[in-house]
């Protein structure tokens, strides 16, 4: 069982519509992140908060906007998505420092379909 | 930049043999090298990490990778193979100073019954 929490588990939404993805951890971990996954490839950085501030931008558009209320949780609000954006995202935590940062726990993701 | 390279698109072994999937590094500096593995629909699963220490790290599932700083490669290996282990891998390096870790392309793994 995964200990990050990912809501929903699969979202439709049309180009106009507003939606957010919301994920949760319990981990005390300081460290969350959101990567964009298409099918059959690897995840790609989207976003890295490090104690609740943004550390990394990977020059995301704006349509999408994170968000860390807290230390345990992190949203992504979407806004006029086009068709291309349709994939799997995922969310991680890990620590922040040592040598168990890089040791990233994934949530199941959300699986994202734009019409 | 650091980077991992995954030469192999699918790797197809019978149940009970070895398994191997390969990966090859490019760092500057001590690399922090990472396996992870997604099952079809969910979530990448952390295996075994390399950090320092033993060339030969042992991780979740049975599986093992060794280190091999004269090749700069990580390859992970499982002496036996289960049909359970079918799945997508994916090596990792992690950027040193920040939290950005490099994901190689990924190896399709099709354990035959």
């Amino acid at each position: 069982d995964t200990e990050v929490t990912q809501t929903p588990k699969h979202l439709v939404m049309g180009m106009t519509n507003k939606k957010s993805l919301k994920c949760e951890q319990h981990m005390g971990h300081r460290a969350m992140y959101w990567y964009k996954q298409k099918a059959k490839k690897p995840p790609e950085l989207m976003f890295v908060y490090s104690y609740e501030k943004l550390s990394i931008n990977e020059s995301v558009p704006s349509r999408f906007s994170p968000e860390c209320p807290n230390s345990s949780l992190l949203n992504l609000h979407l806004h006029a998505l086009q068709p291309e954006d349709s994939a799997l995202y995922l969310c991680a935590s890990s620590q922040e420092t040592g040598g168990k940062a890089g040791e990233l726990f994934f949530g199941e993701g959300s699986r994202l379909t734009v019409l | 930049a650091q980077s991992v390279a995954q030469p192999e698109d699918q790797v197809n072994v019978a149940e009970g043999n070895p398994l191997t999937v390969k990966c090859t590094y490019s760092v500057s500096g001590n690399p922090y090298l990472f396996w992870y593995v997604q099952y079809p629909n969910r979530g990448l699963q952390f295996l075994l990490k390399y950090i320092t220490g033993d060339n030969l790290v042992k991780g979740s599932y049975g599986f093992e990778a060794e280190f091999n700083k004269s090749q700069t490669s990580f390859h992970l290996k499982k002496p036996s193979a289960l049909v359970s282990d079918s799945a997508l891998y994916f090596c990792a390096v992690r950027d040193y100073g920040n939290n950005r870790l490099a994901f190689g392309k990924g190896n399709q793994v099709v354990v035959i019954p």
